[in-house]
């Protein structure tokens, strides 16, 4: 099972900065099967990221991903209000399907 | 575009079993590939299994492998998840999502939760 570890537990930004997550696989993943979720409290998740970098359906563009074989990273570009919520990494090449523990956003 | 509608919350006694559904609309069912992803309480998401109904085996996460069927109906477009031999652990919200693939997971279902508690 590949094991995925995010980083930081604990992001606490204000509105307006920029916001960098990372994802580190236990080993190699293909990028074409690897993502990134959004999940706000009382919701399911949320698709951001496909393929390692690809937006999903109506995602706005301060959203990025980015990385290769076991290092990911998500970039939120320009923090809104909204985007303090808690991000998921995710690979799903390999079975079993694997998600990392989670980034908690926070407003500082 | 498709739309995953799951069941209610249930609370259930340790031991027992339970039956959640996630119903399609929109879209090709029969191809589509349906799974099952499960969050404790304050939890990250871990992946249970998943099922394409054409294909009708379900597949089980090593983790669940004694007490986890999925199943689909196509008459009703809709997939089951039914987990036995709960126990507290297993409280958790359950969510249905597509897997689309390369494109990820995507839609999800709303999410059900389950209770287990004597």
């Amino acid at each position: 099972e590949i094991v995925l570890t995010q980083s930081p537990g604990t992001l606490s930004l204000s509105p307006g900065e920029r916001a960098t997550l990372s994802c580190r696989a236990s080993q190699s993943v293909s990028g074409s099967y690897f993502g990134w979720y959004q999940q706000k409290f009382g919701q399911a998740p949320r698709l951001l990221i496909y393929s390692s970098s690809s937006r999903a359906t109506g995602i706005p563009d301060r959203f990025s991903g980015s990385g290769s074989g076991t290092d990911f990273t998500l970039t939120i570009s320009r923090l809104e209000p909204e985007d303090f919520a808690v991000y998921y990494c995710h690979q799903y090449g390999n079975s079993p399907h694997t998600f990392g523990q989670g980034t908690r956003l926070e407003i500082k | 575009q498709v739309q995953l509608v799951q069941s209610g919350a249930e609370v259930k006694k340790p031991g027992s079993s339970v039956k959640v559904s996630c119903k399609a609309s929109g879209g090709v069912f029969s191809s589509s590939t349906i799974t099952w992803v499960r969050q404790g309480p304050g939890q990250g998401l871990e992946w249970m299994g998943r099922i394409t109904p054409v294909f009708g085996t379900g597949y089980s996460a090593p983790s669940f492998q004694d007490r986890l069927t999925i199943t689909a109906d196509e008459s009703t477009r809709t997939v089951y998840m039914e987990l036995s031999s709960l126990r507290s652990e297993d409280t958790a919200a359950y969510y249905c999502a597509t897997d689309s693939g390369l494109r990820g997971y995507d839609p999800w279902g709303q999410g059900t939760l389950v209770i287990v508690s004597s």
